[in-house]
């Protein structure tokens, strides 16, 4: 059963704003919501993570929905460096992280 | 520098030999974690261990086994009873409380030759 689903590929142009979707229908009251960036043969870095309300950091603006049934990592100016796999997580009870397959982004020239 | 490392970054083994993997991290983190990643796929939780001399199954634990005598340290041991070894493996720890972050290792691409 799948805790949350995202889109397989997307596109964007350099430097264009991305907006990658996540769907998690069955988030409870106390799940934090995260997202992660892999690049090939690395280990996944953390890029933002939210409760309730919109988050902003250095790298990204998390935007959640007011149903917390989904959500959507935005990256303002897409870069060639910003391609990657980037994976939505639920944080549940226990602590543990459950990765899906997540969004491939491509960056065009 | 504050961080987790994996090693080997590449290890290579013959069928029916077990295998451990290290895994160290200097960031006073209480909870660690083992993850298996197959090509273009996702992660899945192997071992997770909330504190010293306690950790718990992930979804795929069969043929793994793990120890957490310091807080530091969460070696992964791959047994011969592992059908299908052969993967990326990522270490991970975080500080205990669903609102922190994880920081992940490198990997280590194990081989079974």
């Amino acid at each position: 059963d799948a805790k949350t689903t995202q889109p397989n590929s997307m596109e964007s142009n350099e430097e264009e704003p991305v907006h990658l979707p996540c769907n998690h229908s069955t988030i409870s009251g106390t799940d934090y919501i995260h997202w992660y960036r892999q690049l090939p043969s690395q280990g996944p870095e953390y890029v933002i993570h939210g409760l309730t309300s919109n988050v902003n950091n250095r790298m990204a603006s998390l935007a959640i929905a007011e149903d917390r049934k989904s959500s959507t990592l935005i990256l303002h100016r897409a870069t060639l460096r910003d391609a990657a796999v980037y994976y939505c997580i639920l944080r549940f009870t226990g602590n543990q992280f459950y990765f899906g397959t997540g969004t491939s982004l491509t960056v065009i020239p | 520098d504050g961080g987790i490392t994996q090693s080997p970054k590449y290890l290579f083994r013959k069928e029916g030999q077990n295998v451990t993997l290290s895994c160290e991290q200097n960031l006073n983190h209480d909870a660690m974690y083992w993850y298996r990643q197959d090509p273009g796929q996702g992660l899945r939780l192997i071992y997770y261990s909330q504190i010293v001399n306690d950790f718990q199954k992930g979804d795929i634990a069969e043929g793994y086994s793990v120890s957490r005598e310091k807080k530091e340290s969460f070696p992964l041991t791959v047994t011969s009873a592992q059908k299908n070894p052969t993967a990326f493996y990522l270490c991970a720890s975080s500080i205990a409380g669903r609102g922190t972050e994880a920081f992940f290792g490198q990997g280590t691409r194990l081989t079974v030759v």
